[in-house]
């Protein structure tokens, strides 16, 4: 079982619908999560992170984190094409940063 | 703004040279970090360091080296350079004190061995 795991995609969403990216981890002792965004042939930037159960909301972005279950989720709401990038989880473990492969997003116009 | 800029954005090396990436942050920042990123692998953690003169490896540490000198420099070396290590290789700094939090991601070094 890989240590964080994310659908590859592609996900294709219409401009304006709600994106939902999803992320599921294996280490019950992870304590900090993170969504990084990453244009293509740029590097990742930081967009979310959340430490506690539940929902944390900035913007149009909302992460959600489900410790009993293990998994992490991304929201965007009224998605744009600039949101079209891959969208990694990352799994603060150990005390280092484990990421997932990314799910590619298209928001089409 | 936090920079991290990577000395050298494209790379070509011939299998079995010496190769050395450098990075350096402006923002004080304790911890540095090296990753690779491949297709279908994702970013995988090399080495990271969370004081001057400290390494530590991370998951994919085999056939490379680091070296920090100074606080705000962070050199990944390969020692002797292999076609398997053509790869994108990021490096990142964070500013949380005993771990990794928001990392700040340089522009990348595109290395390809031959």
């Amino acid at each position: 079982q890989k240590e964080v795991e994310q659908n590859s995609g592609p996900l294709s969403v219409p401009e304006g619908a709600i994106a939902s990216l999803n992320c599921t981890y294996s280490d019950r002792g992870s304590q900090s999560f993170f969504w990084y965004r990453q244009y293509s042939g740029k590097s990742p930037e930081l967009i979310m992170f959340i430490y506690s159960n539940g929902d944390k909301e900035d913007g149009r972005f909302t992460a959600q984190l489900n410790k009993a279950s293990q998994y992490v989720s991304l929201l965007i709401r009224d998605s744009q094409p600039s949101d079209s990038a891959t969208y990694l989880c990352a799994v603060n473990r150990r005390e280092k940063l484990t990421f997932g492969t990314g799910t590619r997003l298209t928001i089409i116009p | 703004d936090v920079k991290v800029t990577q000395s050298s954005r494209y790379l070509v090396k011939r299998t079995g040279e010496k190769v050395f990436l450098e990075c350096v942050q402006d923002m004080d920042h304790e911890n540095m970090f090296w990753y690779r990123q491949d297709p279908g692998l994702g970013l995988r953690l090399i080495y990271f360091s969370y004081d001057v003169k400290m390494k530590e490896k991370g998951d994919i540490p085999e056939g490379y080296s680091v070296s920090r000198e100074k606080k705000e420099r962070f050199s990944l070396i390969l020692e002797s350079a292999s076609t398997n290590q053509t790869s994108m290789y990021l490096c990142a700094s964070s500013p949380m004190t005993g771990g990794a939090g928001e990392l700040f991601f340089g522009e990348g070094s595109r290395l390809t061995v031959l």
